[in-house]
């Protein structure tokens, strides 16, 4: 299993700013992963961040907006930049143990942009 | 690309009635995943399903997996208040495969 600290728990920011999660793990992984879930709905994987590279982002989210950095096996950050109210919504961090394996959730940074 | 759906997207049962909820995949699945998230959580996991037809149980919950490999069910006898919370499914697509598609989720609420 992995423990994983995410924070902040929650923020409420200015549209225009930005805001860094940080996500820390107990464990080396190899993988880690961010998600976006809006209000009521599922999650949404934003990117997947590579240890050593770039991080690889899903049709919809791009690097200006979202970008990435993965210093280490064992922690990452997501910035949510030039933040609009639309940007709203639970942030997750996960990891996997391996392939096909069960996913471990950080606790989820509320955002509300105002 | 794969999509992964979910139905009901709400239910609402008394307490002591079963609930089910069901997931389709649009692919061949590797295997399924149960999450449950209760309200202001995180998603956690329940159960993996990796066998074709493969069925499996935890207390009151009861996981199922598909012939094909392309749907599954998770059913809960005689719900109590602590179920409540938001089920996923959730699905890699094929073997080496590292992408989780997650369901939309049934948000289950029991009435005491």
């Amino acid at each position: 299993s992995a423990v994983i600290s995410q924070k902040p728990s929650r923020d409420i920011c200015q549209r225009g700013t930005s805001l860094t999660i940080q996500c820390q793990v107990d464990s080396q992984v190899t993988m880690m992963f961010w998600y976006r879930q809006q209000p009521g709905q599922s999650l949404t994987l934003i990117a997947t961040a590579n240890q050593g590279s770039e991080a690889t982002y899903e049709s919809g989210f791009v690097i200006d907006k979202f970008p990435i950095s993965r210093p280490n096996l064992t922690f990452s950050t997501l910035t949510v930049s030039n933040l609009s109210p639309e940007d709203s919504s639970i942030y997750l961090c996960s990891v996997y143990s391996g392939m096909n394996t069960e996913a471990f959730f950080g606790q989820g940074t509320r955002l509300t942009v105002v | 690309g794969q999509q992964v759906m979910q139905i009901p997207q709400y239910q609402h049962v008394q307490e002591g009635e079963d609930f089910t909820t069901y997931c389709n995949s649009s692919t061949t699945l590797s295997n399924i995943q149960w999450y449950k998230q209760r309200p202001g959580g995180h998603p956690v996991f329940l159960i993996q399903l990796v066998k074709s037809g493969e069925v499996k149980k935890q207390k009151r919950l009861t996981f199922q997996f598909g012939e094909a490999k392309k749907n599954s069910s998770l059913h809960i006898t005689a719900t109590q208040t602590t179920d409540v919370g938001t089920y996923f499914c959730a699905g890699y697509s094929g073997a080496g495969s590292y992408q989780l598609t997650f369901g939309k989720g049934t948000k289950l609420s029991v009435i005491p």
